[in-house]
């Protein structure tokens, strides 16, 4: 089975530019999360889906930042305008729900603004 | 609310020795209690969970924790390790009803030398 895909795995771009980080849940899994990781912060969680509705997304650092899943099977991340101490590993997870099933991570995006 | 706390950011060690990497939580209601790796350029794994019954849980690379809920720990082990445990591990923690949201702990390096 294929796991949690995202897209793109690197992202490099000048600051002022819009970023759009991509993810694909594992099929039938009706969580979704998307993390951001840095050796300051450590590992973040910007915001969580159930059933395609956003949870909890009290970790989003600020309006500049945006997440959508318009269907179980895609959402999005999207930084606008992107600032340098946005670079980080941003990740996303999908899990089957109830909080007994695992989180499946992706390999995540490593995201560099200059 | 819940929170996680692992006491050790780098743990050193040598090849075959036994190890411990410790995590604490606190929480008010019943917990899950999970461990999760993530080695270089990846995304995190779980390792082993806690959901309810035995109280002393292990994955398949040998791996132990034991749920401790008078001392609310939740301590991973490994009597003997290898070069390729070399990785970092996060603690988590949910409630244990209605919700997929973890808490994770700000992560242990684990650095096995030869």
């Amino acid at each position: 089975d294929a796991g949690v895909i995202q897209s793109p795995r690197h992202e490099v771009t000048e600051m002022g530019q819009e970023v759009t980080l991509r993810c694909k849940p594992i099929s039938g899994h009706n969580s979704l999360f998307w993390y951001r990781q840095t050796m300051m912060r450590g590992l973040e969680l910007l915001i969580y889906f159930n059933n395609n509705v956003p949870i909890d997304d009290s970790g989003m650092p600020e309006d500049r930042f945006s997440a959508k899943m318009p269907n179980a099977s895609f959402s999005t991340l999207k930084i606008q305008p992107s600032e340098p101490r946005d670079s980080a590993v941003y990740f996303c997870a999908s899990s089957s729900g109830g909080g007994r099933g695992p989180q499946h991570f992706g390999d995540g995006t490593r995201l560099s603004i200059l | 609310a819940q929170s996680v706390t692992q006491l050790d950011s780098q743990v050193p060690v040598f090849e075959e020795a036994p190890v411990e990497l410790r995590c604490n939580y606190s929480s008010s209601v019943s917990v899950y209690l999970f461990w999760y790796v993530q080695y270089p350029n990846q995304g995190l794994q779980l390792l082993l969970k806690y959901l309810s019954g035995s109280t002393l849980v292990e994955s398949i690379n040998g791996f132990e924790a034991e749920f401790n809920k008078s001392q609310t720990s939740f301590h991973l082990r490994k009597p003997s390790v290898h070069i390729s445990d070399t990785a970092e591990y996060f603690c988590a923690v949910t409630r244990s009803y209605n919700t997929d949201k973890l808490i994770f702990g700000t992560g242990t390096r684990l650095q096995v030398f030869p």
